[in-house]
């Protein structure tokens, strides 16, 4: 089966602007995980989905970070504005069940500049 | 809080075992996970053990987990070059909180 796939792999973007990145789950899996490392820390959760339904987004940092998952298939985070601090790699992952492990895609390096 | 904390540097000979240690304090953690990140790639799942275990083995590997002192370990026999990599250690949550709790992440070094 494809793994869990991210888009894009980079993106360099400008303190104040907006980036939206990507997430295709592993087909069939209706939990979806949105994880986030920051250089030199631990990589932190941000939410987890349950299909279209938002599970946990009690790691979500602040309201400039959204996401979604419109018909429970691929999910979108977008960071709008975005700052300096948001800079990191943003890991998606999914599972069949609650309690399978996660699948991880190879995530997304975003740099604010 | 809840926390997970890996050495962060481990570095051994071809050939040698590798033991790459994990403690945490989140005593509800239902799982714990080896995860492996090689250089530009993603977080690739080695092996896990429930909390009820004291061990699991999967050929090179062995996981030990000592519930007492909320220590976690991973044993890879015959370290090949190609294991080298970041290794993370993280622990799941009980109920529905899959929320995982991740150390830094220990990077081993092989050496010929």
């Amino acid at each position: 089966e494809a793994g869990v796939t991210q888009f894009p792999s980079h993106s360099v973007i400008e303190k104040g602007q907006t980036v939206t990145l990507r997430c295709d789950p592993i087909s069939g899996h209706d939990n979806l995980y949105w994880y986030r490392r920051v250089m030199g820390k631990e990589i932190k959760f941000l939410l987890h989905f349950v299909k279209e339904s938002k599970q946990d987004e009690s790691g979500m940092p602040n309201n400039r970070f959204l996401a979604e998952r419109t018909g429970g298939t691929y999910s979108t985070l977008k960071v709008q504005p975005a700052e300096l601090e948001d800079s990191g790699v943003y890991f998606c992952a999914s599972s069949r069940e609650l309690w399978g492990a996660p699948t991880f895609g190879s995530g997304t390096r975003l740099t604010v500049v | 809080g809840e926390d997970v904390e890996q050495s962060l540097f481990l570095s051994v000979r071809e050939g040698d075992s590798s033991v790459i240690n994990c403690t945490y304090t989140d005593s509800s953690s239902t799982y714990l996970y080896w995860y492996k990140q090689e250089p530009g790639a993603g977080l690739q799942l080695l092996t896990y053990i429930f909390s009820n275990m004291d061990m699991k083995q999967d050929q090179r590997l062995t996981v030990l987990l000592n519930k007492k002192d909320k220590h976690l370990s991973l044993r890879i026999a015959d370290t090949q070059t190609g294991d080298s990599a970041i290794y993370f250690c993280a622990g799941g949550g009980a109920g529905n909180n899959r929320k995982l709790i991740w150390g830094l992440g220990t990077s081993l070094a092989v050496n010929p």
